[in-house]
């Protein structure tokens, strides 16, 4: 079963909006990633929160982390239409360095 | 930065061909994965290993086997292609339990 479920499945926007994207989680965590994927091509990591961070940036990136509901958030601030792409929570289970990734937000910038 | 390669993007092979998927990380990381993604599933993990020679298995590793005689090379093999096995490939590493490193994938379609 998906360790993370990325809520909602997709989003559409339009340019110059702000994006958020939720992922809830179901076991204990030490850290969260994000990681964004182009069509057809591979994952990019943006951001990693440890478990003990209720919040980090990145540029227009925005994560926040609730452990206590076991859920996080990712906003994209100022969207652009080069930010179209699906989004994908990832977390360790039980601390190793294997990850169990989320089945993904398709986010769509309009220009 | 890091890199990583794959050996081809794109890859069409017959039903019980044995197929052979390459992989090559440029960061003298530790861990590498193999992934398949498939609309709806999400990523899933086929093998991973944390060390030259150590392998261990993924979620869904029946079909596959996997390589890793040199600390920056991970194989994965398709013994006898099916049709089910027709996916996008992502290959990985990481050097920390932390954040991954992914390489552009390969399409593999088995006629």
């Amino acid at each position: 079963s998906q360790q993370g479920e990325e809520d909602p499945q997709a989003l559409s926007i339009q340019e110059g909006e702000n994006a958020t994207m939720n992922c809830s989680y179901k076991t204990s965590i030490n850290n969260l990633q994000w990681y964004r994927q182009n069509s057809g091509r591979g994952l990019v990591h943006l951001i990693l929160i440890r478990s003990n961070e209720r919040e980090k940036h990145s540029g227009r990136l925005r994560v926040t982390l609730d452990t206590s509901k076991k859920s996080s958030s990712l906003l994209i601030t100022a969207s652009r239409a080069a930010d179209t792409a699906s989004y994908f929570c990832a977390t360790p289970p039980d601390s190793s360095y294997k990850l169990i990734f989320g089945s993904g937000t398709r986010l769509l910038v309009r220009p | 930065d890091v890199k990583v390669t794959q050996s081809s993007r794109y890859l069409v092979k017959r039903t019980g061909e044995k197929v052979f998927l390459e992989c090559v990380q440029d960061m003298d990381h530790e861990n590498m994965f193999w992934y398949r993604q498939d609309p709806g599933l999400g990523l899933r993990l086929i093998y991973f290993s944390y060390d030259v020679k150590m392998k261990e298995k993924g979620d869904i590793p029946e079909g596959y086997s996997v390589s890793r005689e040199k600390k920056e090379r991970f194989s994965l093999i398709l013994e006898s292609a099916s049709t089910n096995q027709t996916s996008m490939y992502l290959c990985a590493s990481s050097g920390l339990p932390y954040e991954q490193y992914f390489g552009p994938g390969t399409r593999l379609t088995v006629t």
